[in-house]
């Protein structure tokens, strides 16, 4: 089975600065796909950035890019420019492309952001 | 495009009673939805996968006979919470994947459930 593990509890960053955020995962595949998903207070999941597994080209999103290491199964989000509105928790998610687990996402324990005015 | 709803987005209910929640995709067809419970400040544990017109399963631990799920139609889920009880008070959400399958879920805004 696969794990994801976020190890940064709670992060916090000064409004305009850059935060980055860090997850790693464990998987024996080798075609998958890792997402980034923002949770605000209203609970709503919101898709901030994917990374298809067999792409070495790293994904952006405007403010919103990923260092994706395949080898050291390592996918952080970097958030530039950082806004009030970011603050969020945010999590990291690993999508099978394959398998008995086709389709489900394996979710981190989640990273609460704090952006400071 | 891709929003998938949530009815009712939060409920209180005695405990023994049931509750149902819905889920429907309102722009696309989903032969697949998922169930995820999530408690505060803490991450989405998968309860279980819907498929339309067959038997939605379970991920471990999860009592199927107590959360009964229903995929009668490419745009509707249901969950129910039978006999609820105070411990099943909990943030319910739910996701689906369209076709064809574009590698994304796309989420409900969740339903928060109280259990008195």
């Amino acid at each position: 089975a696969q794990t994801v593990t976020q190890s940064q509890p709670e992060m916090s960053v000064q409004e305009a600065e850059t935060v980055t955020l860090s997850c790693t995962y464990d998987t024996s595949e080798s075609d998958y796909y890792l997402f980034w998903y923002k949770q605000p207070p209203s609970r709503q999941m919101i898709l901030v950035i994917r990374q298809e597994a067999y792409k070495q080209q790293n994904a952006t999103e405007n403010r919103f890019s990923v260092n994706f290491q395949k080898a050291a199964k390592s996918f952080s989000l970097k958030i530039s420019d950082s806004q009030l509105g970011d603050a969020a928790m945010y999590f990291c998610a690993y999508r099978s492309t394959g398998g008995t687990s086709y389709g489900k996402l394996t979710f981190g324990q989640g990273t609460i952001l704090t952006v400071h005015p | 495009g891709a929003v998938v709803s949530q009815h009712p987005s939060r409920v209180i209910c005695k405990s023994g009673t049931s509750v149902k929640i819905e889920c429907r995709s309102l722009d696309f067809q989903a032969t697949t939805m998922f169930w995820y419970r999530q408690f505060p400040k803490q991450s989405l544990m998968l309860m279980a996968t819907s498929n339309e017109g067959s038997k939605a399963t379970y991920e471990q631990g999860v009592e199927k006979d107590k959360f009964l799920i229903n995929h009668a139609s490419l745009t509707l889920s249901t969950l129910t919470v039978t006999s609820a009880h105070p411990e099943d008070s909990s943030f319910y959400i739910c996701s689906a994947r369209e076709i064809p399958d574009h590698y994304e879920q796309y989420f409900g805004p969740g339903t928060r459930l109280t259990v008195t």
